[in-house]
């Protein structure tokens, strides 16, 4: 199984300061097909996980352009330029390449 | 808009079964993908299962394999998890989740409960 590995583990953040979470995958998530499935999911307290970004750099519906992801191969970040109250929760990486699809351990974000 | 909906959840004594469902309006369900992915409490995401759209491939997680069947029933817009032989380890909110492309989940519905316990 491919293991995700995310850091940090938590994160505190003044309104309005960016903040950027590392995700480095075992494997590469480059695929044949020349996609690279590599997702980053927040889940808001209380709620259940929604999709922020899809094939490393793709925004989702819906979802505000302060949120982009970048990288490639096994190295991925998300980054928030400037982070808002509404951020606030644990985000999760997820690569799509292989089964088991598998999550990172969360990063927690938090307003300070 | 895209609703997932699950049901079924509750309390089971150690080597039980349970059925979940997963209610889905908003999309044309007999053309995705179908996930379900639990979290044990205070912990993280787990994958357990995939069922293409047309319900011909199914994958599991080793945890579950041989325990755990998904199915779905496009008539009913319909995605369920049989589970048997239910360990405490079991214990977690059960998520249902659309494919986006092929198995990956974008929407989620809210969860369903199960603890498994004597």
């Amino acid at each position: 199984d491919i293991v995700m590995t995310q850091t940090p583990l938590s994160l505190s953040v003044t309104p309005g300061q960016p903040a950027s979470i590392s995700c480095k995958s075992s494997q590469s998530l480059l695929h044949s097909d020349g996609q690279t499935y590599m997702y980053w999911y927040l889940q808001k307290p209380g709620q259940s996980p929604q999709l922020l970004i899809y094939e490393v750099s793709s925004r989702f519906s819906g979802v505000p352009d302060r949120f982009s992801g970048s990288g490639s191969g096994t190295d991925f970040t998300l980054k928030i330029s400037r982070v808002e109250a509404d951020d606030v929760g644990v985000y999760y990486c997820m690569q799509g390449i292989h089964l088991p699809l598998t999550f990172g351990g969360g990063t927690k974000v938090e307003i300070k | 808009e895209v609703q997932l909906v699950e049901s079924g959840g509750g309390l089971v004594q150690p080597g039980g079964s349970l059925r979940l469902s997963c209610a889905a309006s908003g999309f044309t369900f007999s053309s995705y993908d179908m996930n379900w992915v639990r979290q044990a409490p205070g912990k993280g995401l787990e994958w357990l299962s995939y069922i293409s759209a047309s319900g011909s491939t199914t994958f599991y997680a080793d945890s579950v394999k041989g325990r755990f069947t998904i199915s779905r029933d496009s008539a009913k817009n319909s995605l369920y998890l049989q589970m048997n032989s239910l360990r405490a380890e079991d214990t977690a909110l059960y998520y249902c989740a659309k494919g986006l492309r092929g198995t990956r989940p974008d929407y989620w519905g809210q969860g369903t409960l199960v603890t498994v316990s004597s």
